[in-house]
């Protein structure tokens, strides 16, 4: 089975600052990777996804991600946070099967 | 599209009582999935649903049934609730598996006491 490990479940910046949000899966075959984002009292919403092809991969409000096969990790990135980034951010691996797994979260705090 | 829609929102249940939480999607998906999200746990898959006709369990099915009524709706019974399935469950629905995202439904906020 896949697993998703993302490292500190709490993570804060300053408005501005860098955003990095940091994954690692473990996965026998070649994987496909998202980010899903949510806001509170909301369902999850698909940030980016890498499937195959480049491995860095542009989504949604700015955000990006790079898959490193050799490091296992799909960490996300935003060069500049902004107050509406404040949220829950998940990963999640798939493979050639039905299931997706999911991280046990990150929730990015702004500090204005 | 109303993309994924998911009934009720909020609920609160007596140890015992059952209910049926359901879902529905607009988007021709094939495959649909239920979830529980509880506090530092992240999302773990009770049932989904590959295609009509065919339910497979996922990583915590015990409490739970579910029915695949037509490709759009997808149900998710408790027969006789615990408080330990206090959670917010969400519905989603994917093309298909492998590299098909999936889309979430808005949730269901279910307490049991």
């Amino acid at each position: 089975a896949q697993s998703v490990t993302q490292l500190g479940s709490h993570v804060s910046v300053s408005e501005g600052a860098l955003v990095l949000l940091r994954c690692n899966y473990s996965s026998s075959v070649p994987p496909y990777l998202f980010w899903y984002v949510q806001y509170p009292n909301q369902g999850l919403q698909l940030l980016l996804k890498y499937t195959t092809g480049a491995t860095l991969v542009k989504g949604i409000n700015g955000f990006e991600a790079e898959f490193k096969k050799s490091e296992t990790s799909f960490h996300l990135t935003k060069p500049s946070a902004h107050m509406s980034d404040a949220a829950e951010y998940f990963c999640a691996v798939s493979d050639t099967g039905n299931q997706f797994y999911f991280g046990t979260g990150t929730s990015l705090t702004v500090i204005p | 599209n109303a993309g994924v829609t998911q009934t009720p929102k909020f609920q609160v249940l007596k140890t015992g009582q059952s209910m049926t939480l359901q879902c529905a999607q607009d988007m021709n998906h094939n495959s649909m999935y239920w979830y529980r999200q509880d506090p530092g746990m992240g999302l773990r898959l009770i049932y989904y649903s590959a295609s009509e006709g065919t339910t497979d369990k996922g990583e915590v099915p015990n409490g739970y049934n579910v029915s695949r009524l037509n490709k759009r709706e997808f149900s998710l019974r408790l027969e006789s609730a615990a408080p330990s399935q206090t959670s917010v469950y969400f519905c989603a629905s994917s093309r298909g598996r492998g590299a098909y995202e999936q889309y979430f439904g808005p949730g269901t906020r279910l307490t049991v006491t």
